[in-house]
C-alpha cells in the first residue's frame, strides 16, 4: 500500500514568489495536516483539514493557506515568500474515525524541502 | 499551551547498549502520544502510539511508557544497533483539537560500531 506522498521533493524559490505544495493521503484517510520543520527543531503545526473543511490552524501568517479536494488530497500555498519560510514541509494523514478519535495515528510523508533565496 | 521537552538533545553510544530517551509535556490533558523516527532530511516514521488510557506499548526492541499524570514518556531501545542512528521525536495530541500534534525538538542518536 502506498503511504503519504508529497510533491515536489525539493523546491528553490526567491523572495516574494509564490509556492504550491501537494500531498496525497493514504487511501481511505480523510484527514490531512501540514507541518513546517525548520532545521534543528520539531515540526510546527500549520493546518488540518477533514472532509474538505479546515479544522485547525496554527500560528502562521495569512500568507499560508491550504485546501483539501474531494479525493482528500491537499495543497499548501505560501505567498510572498520570505527567507524564513525555508524549511521541510511535512504532510500527515490519519483516518480520523469519528467517535474513535482517541485511536488515530498520524502517518507522515517524506516532505518537501523548500529553499528561499 | 502545550510544551514538549526532550532530553537529552543528543546521545552517542557504542553498539549493544540499552538506551532511554525522555519526553515531558506540560499539559496532562492529552489524547495520545506518538514516538517518531526521522532520518536526516527525511519525513517521520511512526514507531509507537500510546493512548492516554495505556501505560506502555512495545514493538520489537522498542518499548514506550506513558505517565500522563506526571507528564512524562520514556522510549527504551534495547540492544542498540548502528541502524538505530536517527533523530527521535516525541509528539502529543491534545483532546481539544482533531489532530494537531505538539512536538519536541528531538533526541539525535548516534550508535557507533
Amino acid at each position: 500500500d502506498a503511504g503519504v506522498t508529497q510533491s515536489p521533493t525539493h523546491l528553490i524559490k526567491t523572495r516574494g514568489q509564490h509556492v504550491t505544495l501537494r500531498c496525497s493521503p493514504i487511501s481511505g484517510h480523510k484527514s490531512v495536516s501540514w507541518y513546517q520543520q525548520v532545521l534543528g527543531q520539531g515540526p510546527q503545526f500549520i493546518f488540518q483539514y477533514y472532509e474538505k473543511e479546515e479544522r485547525g490552524r496554527g500560528n502562521f501568517p495569512d500568507r499560508f493557506s491550504a485546501r483539501q479536494f474531494p479525493n482528500y488530497s491537499s495543497e499548501l500555498n505560501v505567498n510572498a515568500l520570505l527567507l524564513g519560510d525555508s524549511a521541510l514541509y511535512l504532510c500527515a494523514s490519519s483516518p480520523t474515525l469519528m467517535g474513535q478519535e482517541n485511536y488515530n495515528e498520524q502517518f507522515f510523508g517524506p516532505g518537501t524541502r523548500l529553499t528561499v533565496l | 499551551k502545550q510544551e514538549v521537552t526532550q532530553i537529552p538533545a543528543a546521545l552517542s553510544v557504542p553498539e549493544g547498549e540499552n538506551l532511554v530517551l525522555n519526553c515531558s509535556f506540560t499539559d496532562s490533558a492529552i489524547y495520545n502520544l506518538q514516538w517518531f523516527r526521522q532520518d536526516p532530511g527525511k519525513g517521520l516514521t511512526s514507531l509507537l502510539l500510546i493512548q492516554s488510557s495505556q501505560r506502555e506499548q512495545t514493538s520489537g526492541r522498542l518499548n514506550a511508557s506513558l505517565d500522563k499524570s506526571s507528564g512524562r514518556s520514556t522510549l527504551y531501545i534495547a540492544a542498540s544497533q548502528p541502524g538505530d542512528s536517527a533523530t527521535y521525536l516525541c509528539a502529543v495530541r491534545r483532546g481539544s483539537t482533531l489532530g494537531r500534534l505538539y512536538f519536541g525538538r528531538g533526541t539525535q542518536l548516534t550508535v557507533w560500531p
